[in-house]
């Protein structure tokens, strides 16, 4: 049982260049989430899939993309990086037992765009 | 959405008890607060949950009060390794369209 793994680790882009971030979770959760973290700071709600199917914009939407592939994925897509996106990438799924949300959350993806 | 305002840092010996606040004034009916706990280079790691009252589990003790405006994290005997930043979260729970926002966290430095 893994929990949510994220890939790549790490990443280094151009100006310019996309790439995609994936996120898989093996919880069954219906939930998923991706917030991005500056150094320093606290993390910022990017996109969110409360279930399959649908996805929401969070707090920091600007210059992302997300797919929700199916119950268990959830990508993050950048169309044309850009510095200020340089950051640590952070997905998360969600049960709610006895009680309200609870966040699993990957190992994360550092990004940096040159 | 219920924002949260937390200290930004805070500092303590090795083997005294911590308490942190968190306010959240326009916490909503049905939200739960939660607190998590993150580590360098790490995603954040939930500690504990609760609706109101207090809630105790093996690692900390959460403390509601009545108007649930606010809520105290307290971490009994802390050591050097609960160094780390501690979020509060209170959660929009409406039917489909979840969103929890994270607020800026408290920095605690456990001393030796």
């Amino acid at each position: 049982n893994a929990g949510v793994t994220q890939t790549p680790k790490f990443q280094v882009l151009k100006t310019g260049q996309s790439m995609t971030l994936q996120c898989a979770q093996d919880m069954n959760h219906n939930s998923m989430y991706w917030y991005r973290q500056d150094p320093g700071m606290g993390l910022r709600l990017i996109y969110y899939s409360a279930s399959e199917g649908t996805t929401d914009k969070g707090e920091v939407p600007n210059g992302y993309n997300v797919s929700r592939l199916n119950k268990r994925e959830f990508s993050l897509r950048l169309e044309s990086a850009a510095p200020s996106q340089t950051s640590v990438y952070f997905c998360a799924s969600t049960v709610r037992d006895r009680g309200g949300e609870k966040l699993f959350f990957g190992s994360g993806t550092q990004l940096s765009v040159l | 959405l219920a924002k949260t305002t937390q200290p930004i840092s805070m500092d303590s010996y090795e083997g005294q008890e911590v308490n942190i606040t968190c306010s959240h004034n326009n916490i909503a009916t049905n939200d739960y607060i939660t607190w998590y706990q993150q580590f360098p280079s790490q995603g954040p790691r939930f500690i504990i949950q609760g609706y109101k009252t207090k809630v105790t589990n093996e690692v900390a003790s959460l403390f509601i009060p009545a108007d649930r405006k606010s809520s105290t994290l307290s971490l009994p005997r802390v050591s050097l390794s609960d160094t780390a930043v501690y979020y509060c979260l209170v959660g929009a729970d409406r039917s489909g369209a979840n969103n929890l926002f994270f607020g800026t966290g408290t920095r605690l430095t456990v001393i030796p």
